[in-house]
């Protein structure tokens, strides 16, 4: 079964020490892999798209990667405005449909 | 600004009463699509649309229609609304290929 699946489901970082978010995804056939951040009461707001394995993308404090099998979040010195639920979703179907993993919800404490 | 906007943000029905829940994005942009956030089930796809008068189903589309009669709107009905429908309902729109969908602030739909 095509499975996207993230961990751990949470996560309680200090302020400054660095962390890294899973997504491991059975499916075939990938198009394109994407990073959501969602705060509470709030739609998710777009991140990174990731093609290709060996790819990498930044933005500010966070880096991710993508193999062939998973991607990870990287998130370097986080600090609490970090602090949110991080989505992956994967698209591998014709037309335009995504499936979203269950989610990371980061706690990052000062 | 560049936005996708739903209404209501929240929403208390009774079983059975038609609903329609609007979504209207000011991006030009062709493809849209909804989704409902469930605790435990995360998001999930009801129905998508890649441009006007083409729709396509999701992967929970039972109880649901959409249509796409004008690029900027994309509303989601419910014919005869059930309890196992209350949920968070997003809507989002993107250009073509690869790019992130923008997200709606979410609709609150309980059915009682």
């Amino acid at each position: 079964e095509d499975q996207v699946t993230q961990s751990p489901e949470a996560l309680r970082l200090q302020e400054g020490e660095s962390s890294s978010l899973n997504c491991s995804y059975t499916v075939s056939g990938l198009r394109g892999l994407f990073w959501y951040r969602q705060d509470p009461g709030k739609g998710p707001e777009f991140l990174f798209t990731l093609y290709s394995a060996g790819e990498e993308k930044e933005k500010e404090r966070l880096k991710a990667t993508l193999t062939k099998k998973e991607s990870f979040l990287h998130i370097t010195a986080p600090k609490p405005e970090d602090s949110a639920t991080y989505l992956c979703a994967v698209r591998y179907r014709a037309g335009n449909m995504l499936t979203f993993g269950g989610g990371t919800r980061l706690m990052v404490k000062p | 600004e560049a936005q996708v906007t739903q209404n209501p943000r929240y929403l208390i029905t009774v079983t059975g009463k038609k609903l329609t829940v609007t979504c209207s994005q000011n991006m030009n942009h062709e493809y849209m699509s909804w989704y409902r956030q469930d605790p435990g089930l995360g998001l999930r796809q009801i129905y998508y649309s890649m441009n006007v008068e083409v729709t396509d189903k999701g992967d929970v589309p039972e109880g649901y229609k959409v249509s796409r009669k004008e690029k900027r709107n994309f509303p989601l009905i419910l014919e005869s609304p059930s309890p196992n429908q209350t949920s968070l309902y997003f809507c989002a729109s993107s250009r073509p290929g690869n790019y992130g969908y923008t997200f709606g602030s979410g609709t609150r739909l309980t059915v009682v």
